[in-house]
């Protein structure tokens, strides 16, 4: 079985460029989360979408960053202007249910 | 609010050397513990987790952990651990039922040949 897929996996930009991460669940998942992962905080949840509605995006930085699950088989991250205090290791999780999130292997973003 | 501590950011051991990562959490309602894994340049791994019954949770890789509810801790042990079980690992809480999972900042266990 395919995991979670993301795409790129690594990503090098410059500040003020627009950058789109890429995330396929695991069929028949209905949840999806995204996540970032930094030395100084750690992993923190970005945004949290159930059938494709996002149901929490506290998590969300500012308005810079923008989400979207399109359908249930694919969602994108958006940064736009990006920030160097952005680089950091992007992951997409999914579930069916609460007791286990699926992770991908993350896409580690830099931006210069 | 949820929290979880993971005291030591580094254990290193011995290869065939038992080890034991301490997480401890703190809710003030019922929880589920997780404990996943990180191998360099990859996502997490989900080792083993905590929802209800038995207090004593066997995972993957020979790894076990136990509930604590009067300690508020899900300690992680190995009885012998391999060079190949150097990796990140994280302790993760959530509320019974619910999505939102808090993650702790992680232990970076060394084994040594």
């Amino acid at each position: 079985d395919a995991g979670v897929i993301q795409s790129p996996r690594h990503e090098v930009t410059e500040m003020g460029q627009e950058v789109t991460l890429r995330c396929k669940p695991i069929s028949g998942h209905n949840s999806l989360f995204w996540y970032r992962q930094t030395m100084m905080r750690g992993l923190e949840l970005l945004i949290y979408f159930n059938n494709n509605v996002p149901i929490d995006d506290s998590g969300m930085p500012e308005d810079r960053f923008s989400a979207k699950m399109p359908n249930a088989s694919f969602s994108t991250l958006k940064i736009q202007p990006s920030e160097p205090r952005d680089s950091a290791v992007y992951f997409c999780a999914s579930s069916t249910s609460t007791d286990t999130q699926y992770f991908g292997p993350g896409t580690r973003l830099t931006v210069l | 609010a949820q929290s979880v501590t993971q005291l030591d950011s580094q254990v290193p051991v011995f290869e065939e050397a038992p080890v034991e990562l301490r997480c401890n959490y703190s809710s003030s309602v019922s929880v589920y513990l997780f404990w996943y894994v990180q191998y360099p340049n990859q996502g997490l791994q989900l080792l083993l987790k905590y929802l209800s019954g038995s207090t004593l949770v066997k995972g993957i890789n020979g790894f076990e952990a136990e509930f604590n509810k009067s300690q508020t801790s899900f300690h992680l042990r190995k009885p012998s651990v391999h060079i190949s079980d150097t990796a990140e690992y994280f302790c993760a809480v959530s509320e019974s039922g619910t999505y939102k999972y808090i993650f702790g900042t992680g232990t970076r266990l060394k084994v040594l040949a």
